[in-house]
């Protein structure tokens, strides 16, 4: 069945390093891939999508390419800010309502 | 717009004790679901609908029970709660696409003693 598999947190950075967190998939067909983002105490809301083979998502200085080759969609952010900690979740949508969501990734940043 | 609301956001139970987690949502959206948080395990599915009077078990329904009389609400109800159901419990609800966003509620805390 249709998977999402992330790189396992917690990840701590200083402010203003590079992010990346790694999510790959397995699904039939052609999925929608979507990154979440959980700030503590909230639920989870949208950070960025994408529809199809070799688009780009990107939204608040993140960005994610949904890489059919290598089933990957990571997600990377150039300089972090200590707003970023938060814990991302990489999701997959496929043909059925279903999302399948990886395990999450909690994000610290330190000042 | 409200978005998507869930009540209570706080909930302690003893084992044994029923109640309802209630989710409401204003944008018409006709598939809903519920998930439960736990740490380490990312989120799993729990019920979802895709429509009024239509309902079907994700990942984990055993001691759970919903129903969708309305568009707008998706009530989860546990029957007799037990010690495992302590968890986060969301609500989502998007348009009737595994390919569109789905809007998540604020969740539910719930602990059961």
């Amino acid at each position: 069945g249709d998977s999402v598999t992330q790189m396992e947190g917690p990840v701590t950075l200083s402010e203003e390093a590079f992010l990346t967190i790694n999510c790959t998939y397995t699904a039939t067909g052609y999925p929608s891939l979507f990154w979440y983002v959980q700030y503590p105490g909230e639920g989870l809301q949208l950070l960025l999508k994408a529809t199809k083979a070799d688009d780009k998502g990107s939204n608040k200085g993140f960005e994610a390419t949904y890489r059919k080759e290598t089933t990957s969609f990571h997600l990377e952010k150039g300089s972090v800010q200590v707003s970023d900690s938060a814990v991302y979740f990489c999701a997959l949508g496929g043909s059925s309502y279903k999302l399948i969501f990886g395990s999450g990734t909690r994000l610290l940043v330190r000042p | 717009n409200a978005g998507v609301t869930q009540t209570p956001k706080f909930q302690v139970l003893k084992t044994g004790q029923s109640m309802t987690l209630q989710c409401a949502q204003d944008m018409n959206h006709e598939y809903m679901s519920w998930y439960r948080q736990d740490p380490g395990m990312g989120l799993r599915l729990i019920h979802y609908s895709v429509g009024a009077g239509i309902t079907d078990q994700g990942e984990v329904p055993n001691g759970y029970n919903v129903s969708r009389s309305t568009t707008e609400d998706f009530p989860l109800r546990l029957l007799s709660a037990a010690p495992s159901q302590t968890s986060v419990y969301f609500c989502a609800s998007s348009s009737p696409s595994g390919r569109e966003t789905q809007y998540f509620g604020p969740g539910t805390r719930l602990l059961v003693l």
